[in-house]
């Protein structure tokens, strides 16, 4: 475990569900992000939230949609997602944005 | 945004050095570089980083230049588990993270 958990490791749903990915870390940090990565591509950056508000959305469609309750925690909301929305959904968190990473392991997502 | 540019692949002999460069020609004055590393399918893992001078810790060296527009992560005794993907970033807080170079380690 490097301090950022994700919750569920694996994810397999249909276009019309509704879930949710969970993230969570203890170590104090104040800005958490959510990332994508793609089978063979580099990763995106999706969210960044500093002290509980979202600072940047790197044009994500309404699709996913982030929330942060407190600094611990962080979100990703997904409904009628596309197959395409496939791929490994990374958490990280930092001390301040601009700082160094800690990673969570990942959610592996996939729409049928 | 500084972007960086490595090369897509290396080979390395276990037990020997693995030196992976890096240019960021275009990095800013007040922007670390960071190295990290994504074995198959996991979350990346943090290295290290550096400003002006050279690192090191319980993992690898960090060698900037004294220009500061390339820098050589250096893994001092490589094992087979250190095959994975190497990233380097500068400006840490960044959509741009690149391809990395794919360091496999040959027994």
């Amino acid at each position: 475990e490097t301090g950022v958990t994700q919750t569920p490791r694996h994810l397999v749903m249909g276009m019309t569900n509704k879930k949710s990915l969970k993230c969570e870390q203890h170590l104090g940090h104040n800005a958490m992000y959510w990332y994508k990565q793609s089978a063979k591509k580099p990763l995106e950056l999706m969210f960044v939230y500093s002290l509980e508000e979202r600072v940047e959305n790197n044009s994500v469609p309404s699709r996913f949609s982030p929330e942060c309750p407190n600094s611990s925690h962080l979100f990703l909301h997904l409904h009628t997602l596309q197959p395409e929305d496939s791929a490994l959904y990374l958490c990280a968190s930092s001390p301040q944005t601009g700082d160094g990473y800690t990673f969570g392991s990942g959610t592996r997502l996939t729409v049928v | 945004d500084a972007k960086t540019t490595q090369p897509p692949s290396m080979d390395c002999a276990e037990g020997r050095a693995a030196n992976l460069p890096c240019n960021h020609s275009t990095i800013s004055g007040n922007e670390y570089v960071y190295w990290y590393r994504q074995i198959h399918s996991q979350g990346p893992q943090y290295i290290i980083h550096g400003l002006k001078n050279n690192e090191t810790n319980e993992m690898a060296s960090l060698i900037i230049t004294e220009d500061r527009k390339s820098s050589t992560l250096i893994l001092p005794h490589a094992t087979l588990r250190d095959t994975a993907v190497y990233y380097c970033i500068v400006r840490v807080y960044t959509g741009v993270w690149g391809a990395g170079t794919k360091l496999i380690i040959k027994p």
